[in-house]
């Protein structure tokens, strides 16, 4: 069975400081990797996508992915309390209907 | 900013009646999806449809289950008998192409009495 697997939280961190968010993932074929944001009642909201090794920054997210260890991380710079939410990771393996696998999600709690 | 719409919001229904869930895709995307998540889980992957046939299915998307691109636009999910545990979020997405981001509506929440 394929899994995500994400720490629940949740995390909270001082307003200004970095908050790191982490993920693991069981399935080897996995080609992309997708960090979402999820405010209570609402839909996943695409922060960030990576598919190779290494570091992508965005502004005050950087998404950081290493295959051989399976583990995908997201960092965000300068907390703001509005960051305060639930961060969704997702794989994909292509060609498998492209499907996403989520992981049960991490709560954020950035505290002004 | 295209984005994926859902209609309606929110469905209430009596368990063993027919609904029909709504979306329609950002317009040049090709990949279609259906996922959902009952309240304090995880999003869960139902179905994939690409080239007007499904593509992949989740163990969830049983016979009670269909899905349909009636027209050029819209994308719907049909749920033929819904039961108590259909309950749940149910979020359209699309994407341009197989590997890349699926953007999501904003989801229908479907309540089964």
């Amino acid at each position: 069975q394929k899994e995500v697997e994400q720490n629940s939280g949740p995390l909270s961190v001082p307003e200004g400081a970095i908050a790191s968010l982490n993920c693991t993932y069981s399935d080897r074929g996995s080609q992309s990797f997708f960090w979402y944001r999820q405010y209570s009642g609402k839909s996943p909201e695409l922060i960030m996508f990576i598919y190779s090794n290494g570091d992508k920054e965005d502004g005050r997210f950087t998404a950081q992915l290493n295959k051989a260890s399976q583990y995908v991380s997201l960092l965000i710079r300068d907390s703001q309390p509005s960051d305060s939410a639930t961060y969704l990771c997702a794989v994909n393996r292509v060609g498998a209907g492209n499907m996403l696998t989520f992981g049960g999600g991490t709560r954020l709690m950035v505290k002004p | 900013e295209p984005e994926v719409t859902q209609t309606p919001s929110h469905q209430v229904t009596q368990m063993g009646q027919e609904v029909i869930l709504r979306c329609v895709p950002i317009s040049n995307h090709l990949y279609f999806y259906w996922y959902r998540q009952i309240l304090g889980q995880k999003v869960e992957f139902l179905v994939s449809f690409y080239n007007n046939e499904i593509s992949e299915k989740s163990e969830i998307f049983d016979d009670q289950f269909s899905v349909e691109r009636p027209d050029g636009s819209n994308f719907t999910l049909k749920i033929r008998s819904t039961k108590l545990e259909d309950s749940a979020m149910y979020f359209c997405a699309s994407s341009s192409g197989g590997g890349d981001t699926q953007y999501f509506g904003p989801g229908t929440r479907l309540t089964v009495l």
